[in-house]
């Protein structure tokens, strides 16, 4: 089925480790995005890719870094990982930079303490 | 810049009675605007858009959208509920001034009673 698949689904990390989210789509985007979500603040950006080999900033991109190896793979990675950073993720992936996000993956609620 | 408002945190309806979740934009160009649902533990699923054409968007599950430049809003409704539209809804603003970035709204909890 195509779609977009995160893992982990969940996961409680101890402050000050690394940790890192995967991201994979199947339909062939070239557009990938990471988003955090938190209560009363909707979803913020976090990083963007426009094609494999490029990466961007979003809004909020401090202590998070991503890579866009191949087409399909769009992993965020938390170098040191800090309590604020508690919240769930979300990845999605669109055709091109700027085209209808039809879907967002289902997300990876990580807990720093 | 833009900025996107939706009015309500809550909203509850009783099944079967119409559906209105309000929001109200802002954007120094044309803007593009979507509904996108959360069901709990879900992912987001795009409802309806609006990019430049129809004023009245229609989109899945029976809803619709009203584009009204006028008075900057873009509220969803639906004329009867259903329990299985109890989720979260944001509505979400992108311009096209060349940019690529989504705003959300800070989202409506729809609750539907029995």
């Amino acid at each position: 089925i195509a779609g977009i698949t995160q893992a982990p689904t969940s996961q409680i990390l101890a402050a000050g480790r690394r940790m890192t989210l995967r991201c994979t789509q199947d339909m062939r985007h070239n557009a990938m995005y990471w988003y955090r979500q938190d209560l009363g603040l909707g979803l913020r950006l976090i990083h963007y890719s426009n094609t494999a080999g490029t990466t961007g900033k979003g809004e909020v991109p401090d202590g998070y870094s991503v890579s866009r190896a191949n087409t399909d793979d769009f992993p965020l990675t938390l170098a040191s990982a800090v309590p604020s950073q508690t919240s769930v993720y979300f990845c999605a992936s669109s055709e091109k930079l700027g085209a209808v996000i039809a879907f967002f993956g289902q997300g990876t609620r990580l807990t720093v303490v | 810049a833009q900025s996107v408002t939706q009015l309500d945190s809550h909203v509850s309806v009783s099944e079967g009675t119409p559906v209105l979740l309000r929001c109200n934009y802002s954007s120094s160009y044309s803007p593009s605007l979507f509904w996108y649902v959360q069901h709990p533990n879900k992912g987001l699923q795009l409802l309806l858009k609006y990019t430049s054409a129809a004023t009245l968007v229609k989109g899945i599950n029976g809803f619709e959208a009203e584009f009204k430049k006028s008075e900057t809003s873009f509220h969803l409704t639906k004329p009867s509920a259903h329990m299985s539209d109890a989720a979260e809804y944001f509505c979400v603003v992108s311009d096209q001034g060349g940019t690529y970035k989504y705003i959300f709204g800070t989202g409506t909890r729809l609750k539907v009673l029995a």
